[in-house]
């Protein structure tokens, strides 16, 4: 079991552009949350898919969009790009069942904005 | 949102016993207890949760209390791999669709 894939791993952007940061879930999950780390910071979420439907969103800008795939794989967009957007975006799955299921995290996207 | 409070860092020394607290005193009653820990350059991992009685795992031990205002993580023998940001959650319910609402967490440093 490969667990919660994302790619790439780092990434370098200048503002203004826009940026597609891909997640691919564990085996049996269909739902993806996408969450952002600040440094020195604990993730904030930004919103979940399930059904290829946004379910839920956090406090972030519409700059910030997302897909789901059939396959449940997801894609993170940001465009506009701002400096503070530099920050480790972190994808997570889990199953959906009664609501106390764990969540498994990748290992992140480090994105850079110049 | 639910909040937790936790020491932003503690040392322990390797073999030795750790315990972590955290405050939660506007728990309801439905919030789970969640901990996850993340290690340098890496996701978060899931530890342990809890709603009411203790829990044991392979990892670690959660101990909460009576009135549930307050938890703590116990690993029992630290090695220099537990060495990371762990985060006390309350895992908020809403439809059956969750979010983490992770705070700062406390940094475990690991002596050998």
């Amino acid at each position: 079991d490969a667990g919660v894939t994302q790619s790439p791993t780092h990434l370098i952007k200048t503002r203004g552009q826009q940026v597609t940061l891909r997640c691919s879930p564990k085996s049996g999950h269909d739902t993806v949350s996408w969450y952002q780390q600040a440094l020195g910071q604990g993730p904030q979420f930004i919103f979940q898919y399930y059904e290829e439907e946004e379910r839920q969103r956090g406090n972030f800008p519409d700059r910030f969009s997302g897909h789901q795939f059939p396959n449940y794989s997801s894609e993170l967009n940001v465009n506009a790009l701002l400096l503070g957007d530099s920050a480790l975006y972190l994808c997570a799955s889990s199953p959906t069942g009664t609501g106390d299921e764990k969540l498994f995290f990748g290992s992140g996207t480090q994105l850079s904005v110049l | 949102d639910a909040k937790t409070t936790q020491p932003n860092s503690m040392e322990s020394n390797e073999e030795e016993p750790v315990h972590l607290p955290c405050n939660h005193s506007t728990i309801s009653g439905t919030d789970y207890i969640h901990w996850y820990r993340q290690l340098p350059s890496q996701g978060p991992e899931y530890v342990i949760h809890g709603l009411t009685s203790n829990v044991n795992n392979r990892m670690a031990s959660l101990a909460i209390a009576e009135d549930r205002k307050s938890s703590t993580l116990i690993l029992h023998r630290a090695t220099l791999r537990d060495a990371a940001v762990y985060y006390c959650i309350l895992r908020v319910l809403n439809t059956g669709f969750q979010k983490l609402v992770f705070g700062t967490g406390t940094r475990l440093l690991v002596s050998p």
